[in-house]
């Protein structure tokens, strides 16, 4: 089955720079993959996502950059706020089956 | 339009007990998936529901087990619960049928599982 990885697992930043979080896929067929903000007590919330047909999608400070050859996506925040602080999962699904597989998660703290 | 809805938040258990938990999706979204969180294994699916009928399954025992109502509402059922089943269960809707477009899973905050 599809297997995702996540790197890094921690990531600390100070407020205003950005961050980088990276995630590798192994299954080709895979076509769809969504990025996920987790805060404490809460389930995880949909920040973007990519189709396979798309190499790249932005939305205000966050995008979203997919290397199909690669089988690897990335998660860009710019101007990074405390309010970003959060665990973010990678995910990505299979064609044709409405099962997710996710990363392992990168726990982002951004200091003021 | 409200978002995913899971009950009760909090469970405490024993072992060898059974629990069901309640998910309501949101309005008009057929398509219903459970996850278990833990520490240690991150995200893992459960199974999916579609209709009233099973159409995924995870790689988890047959303790664990779900079912569908016409309303597309849905339960989860774990029965002799072991220690090792302490989570946190989500729940996701999603809205098409479609298995090809953009259909991402909206998450409930989940139920926290906790087994003694």
């Amino acid at each position: 089955g599809e297997n995702v990885e996540q790197h890094p697992s921690t990531l600390s930043v100070q407020e205003g720079d950005s961050a980088v979080i990276k995630c590798t896929y192994s299954d080709s067929a895979s076509n769809y993959f969504p990025w996920y903000k987790q805060e404490l007590g809460k389930g995880p919330q949909l920040i973007i996502d990519i189709r396979s047909n798309v190499g790249e999608k932005k939305d205000q400070r966050i995008a979203v950059t997919l290397n199909k050859t690669a089988k690897h996506f990335s998660l860009h925040i710019t101007e990074t706020q405390p309010e970003d602080s959060a665990v973010y999962f990678c995910a990505a699904r299979v064609y044709n089956f409405n099962k997710f597989y996710f990363g392992s998660g990168t726990k982002l703290n951004v200091k003021p | 339009k409200a978002g995913v809805t899971q009950t009760p938040r909090y469970l405490i258990k024993t072992r060898g007990q059974q629990v069901t938990l309640s998910c309501s999706p949101i309005s008009g979204h057929r398509s219903v998936s459970w996850y278990q969180q833990t520490p240690g294994q991150g995200l893992q699916f459960l199974f999916e529901y579609f209709s009233e009928t099973q159409r995924n399954k995870g790689n988890f025992p047959g303790r664990f087990s779900g079912r569908q109502f016409s309303n597309s509402r849905s339960e989860m059922n774990v029965s002799t619960l072991e220690l090792g089943d302490s989570a946190l269960y989500l729940c996701a809707s999603s809205g098409r049928d479609s298995r090809e477009g953009d259909s991402p899973l909206h998450f409930g905050n989940g139920t926290r599982l906790t087994v003694t």
